[in-house]
């Protein structure tokens, strides 16, 4: 089945604890993206990347990186989280045209 | 790409046919509009696509105006289940890539009984 798969699906932590949240496709799409989601602000992209080792910023990259070392895989990382960074986040990929999303990561930072 | 307007809301009644227009003035002849809904807080869901023509598939039709300055999707018997919030976005034609996107804030539809 064709998929984009997000981990964790929910996630609490703290102010500062560097964490990670992956997301791989099995459609073998060379874009993927990140977004976030928050009240009244609809979806953002954070970052994007063409191809493998092809990245770039999005509309609200600061306090994220991502990597694309292989192309099914396209982590997002939050080196020193804050609270302005609680939301809810969509990983998606394509080929060429339709957009497959992800299920979700709500992330809450206390 | 270019930049697209939608209603902030609408309503339908169950069973009618529900119309949101989508407007993207400074659309570029390569550019489609694709159309996707989100169900509470699911991941979008793509619905259709569209380049001049008129196009139809087993969840809606989409209408783009001869100058392409606006489309409109159309749900033909709307259910309960198709309250969601929907995006309309252009994207270029061809390659692999989206690239920079935004997708709005989108239309919410609310369908009553």
């Amino acid at each position: 089945e064709a998929q984009v798969t997000q981990n964790p699906r929910y996630l609490i932590t703290v102010t500062g604890k560097k964490l990670t949240v992956t997301c791989s496709q099995n459609m073998n799409h060379e874009y993927m993206s990140w977004y976030r989601q928050d009240p009244g602000l609809g979806l953002r992209q954070i970052y994007y990347s063409m191809n493998v080792e092809v990245t770039d910023k999005g509309d609200v990259p600061e306090g994220y990186k991502v990597s694309r070392k292989e192309k099914r895989n396209f982590p997002l990382i939050l080196e020193s989280p804050s609270p302005n960074q609680t939301s809810l986040y969509f990983c998606a990929s394509s080929q060429t045209g339709e957009l497959f999303f992800g299920e979700g990561s709500r992330l809450t930072v206390l | 790409d270019a930049k697209t307007t939608q209603p902030p809301s609408m309503d339908c009644a169950e069973g009618r046919a529900a119309n949101l227009p989508c407007n993207h003035s400074t659309i570029s002849g390569n550019e489609y509009v694709y159309w996707y809904r989100q169900i509470h807080s699911q991941g979008p869901q793509y619905i259709i696509h569209g380049l001049k023509n008129n196009e139809t598939n087993e969840m809606a039709s989409l209408i783009i105006t001869e100058d392409r300055k606006s489309s409109t999707l159309i749900l033909p018997h709307a259910t309960l289940r198709d309250t969601a919030v929907y995006y309309c976005i252009v994207k270029n034609a061809g390659g692999t890539s989206y690239g920079k996107l935004t997708f709005g804030q989108g239309t919410i539809l609310t369908v009553h009984p």
